[in-house]
């Protein structure tokens, strides 16, 4: 079965610091890959997808990137954080025989402080 | 860009009271999604909607697409305490980039 994994689940950082989360799926070949932010009470912004290995497609402007260096890892970085920057982050993949669901990973919830 | 928006932001029920959330696209959709989010916890599928006027039913919960393809309903019969949570609809324009509604949080009075 299919399973994704992110950490870590919870990160204090502070302003100016860098960033690094990570997403792995597991039991699966080839899938799309996605990293959504949600402010506290808000809803899901898309930030960046996958379609492949080394393929970043960028939704917002701003202080974060992603790569895509295996199948199945998704990495979001930063250079300097911002107070803006905090939220709960998500990663969720598409793919395999049903391809239609989003399958979410239990988060990272980043304060900057 | 593409925006999806969900009315009500928020819904009080007393148990046993229907509840029912609505969403708006700005763009004609090719599929919709719906997912409910606990408190603390993630996104998880309920159902997906492909065609013009589609309904499906998952025991109490009845899910409608539009006939334009642009809007879709989530209506809860008879609320339970385990339906806490917010509902959010998702919907593509025929890409792999999926834009979420705002969401629609239910709190349920017992």
């Amino acid at each position: 079965s299919q399973t994704i994994h992110q950490w870590p689940a919870t990160l204090v950082q502070p302003v100016g610091s860098p960033l690094s989360l990570e997403c792995t799926v597991e039991g699966t070949s080839n899938p799309n890959l996605y990293w959504y932010r949600q402010a506290a009470g808000r809803g899901l912004q898309l930030l960046f997808y996958s379609v492949g290995i080394g393929q970043i497609s960028s939704e917002v402007p701003q202080n974060l990137s992603a790569s895509r260096p295996q199948d199945r890892q998704f990495i979001l970085s930063s250079k300097k954080l911002l107070l803006s920057d905090s939220g709960f982050y998500l990663c969720a993949w598409i793919g395999g025989v049903s391809y239609n669901e989003q399958f979410f990973g239990p988060g990272t919830r980043l304060t900057v402080l | 860009g593409q925006q999806v928006m969900q009315i009500p932001q928020y819904q009080h029920v007393q148990e046993g009271e229907d509840f029912t959330t609505y969403c708006n696209s700005s763009t004609t959709l090719s599929n919709i999604q719906w997912y409910k989010q606990r408190p603390g916890g993630h996104p998880v599928f309920l159902i997906q909607l492909v065609k013009s006027g589609e309904v499906k039913k998952q025991k109490r919960l009845t899910f409608q697409f539009g006939e334009a393809k642009k809007n879709s309903s989530l209506h809860i019969t008879a609320t339970q305490t385990t339906d806490v949570g917010t509902y959010f609809c998702a919907g593509t324009s025929g890409t792999y980039k999926y834009i979420f509604g705002t969401g629609t949080r239910l709190k349920v009075l017992a």
